[in-house]
């Protein structure tokens, strides 16, 4: 599987954009990137994905480079409940598809 | 979650004893996921399903077994516990197997 590169952790203020990103040099023609985020004490929540475009919905937008080898997801205006582990992950059509997690970005909120 | 149900939440058991998870979702999908999370290593795949019966191993599957006898039900058992099988296990399912995974709430066991 293809491998993804993220820093351990960000720092943000509250009410700024927040960029997190993702170094994702062998991802293949065929593997989207995905992002996922997981608050304390839960389970991983679905953030967004996508394959080339530039892709929006409510919760974020991701940013993906021309030559696809890096992505940024993009957090508009960051608030305290976004602190969360945020996972950057390569994944492609296919039988019996699944996700490989790896450690991801610790985002801090602070006021 | 919507959805997805494991239990139970949390467990103790022994060293040695036989020990089962419960997956149970609503949503009739076809991709079920077992993960277990550790500090320090993030998620792990232990096993999967991508139909009824149709199960293959993940990254960290010794000592783990599962079972997908309906759509709704994937269970996993851990045939003698030990204590380095301590651990957040996490449920997912997914309709496609790519996209949008939906997560339970976890399991904490703690095996002495």
């Amino acid at each position: 599987d293809a491998k993804t590169t993220q820093p351990n952790s960000m720092e943000s203020n509250e009410e700024e954009p927040v960029h997190l990103p993702c170094n994702h040099s062998t991802i293949s023609g065929t593997d989207y990137i995905h992002w996922y985020r997981q608050l304390p004490s839960q389970g991983p929540e679905y953030v967004i994905h996508g394959l080339t475009s530039n892709v929006n919905n409510r919760m974020a937008s991701l940013a993906i480079a021309e030559d696809r080898k890096s992505s940024t997801l993009i957090l508009h205006r960051a608030t305290l409940r976004d602190a969360a582990v945020y996972y950057c992950i390569l994944g492609n059509t296919g039988t019996a598809s699944k996700l490989t997690f790896g450690t991801g970005t610790r985002l801090q909120v602070t006021l | 979650d919507a959805g997805i149900t494991q239990s139970p939440r949390h467990k103790v058991t022994e060293t040695g004893t036989p020990v089962t998870l419960r997956c149970h979702q609503t949503e009739n999908h076809r991709y079920m996921y077992w993960y277990r999370q550790d500090p320090g290593h993030g998620l792990r795949l232990i096993h999967y399903s991508y139909g009824v019966k149709d199960t293959d191993k993940g990254e960290v599957s010794d000592g783990y077994s599962v079972s997908r006898s309906k759509t709704e039900d994937f269970l996993l058992t851990l045939e003698s516990a030990t204590s380095s099988q301590t651990s957040v296990y996490f449920c997912a399912i997914s309709e496609s197997g790519v996209y949008g995974y939906t997560f339970g709430s976890g399991t904490r066991l703690t095996v002495v």
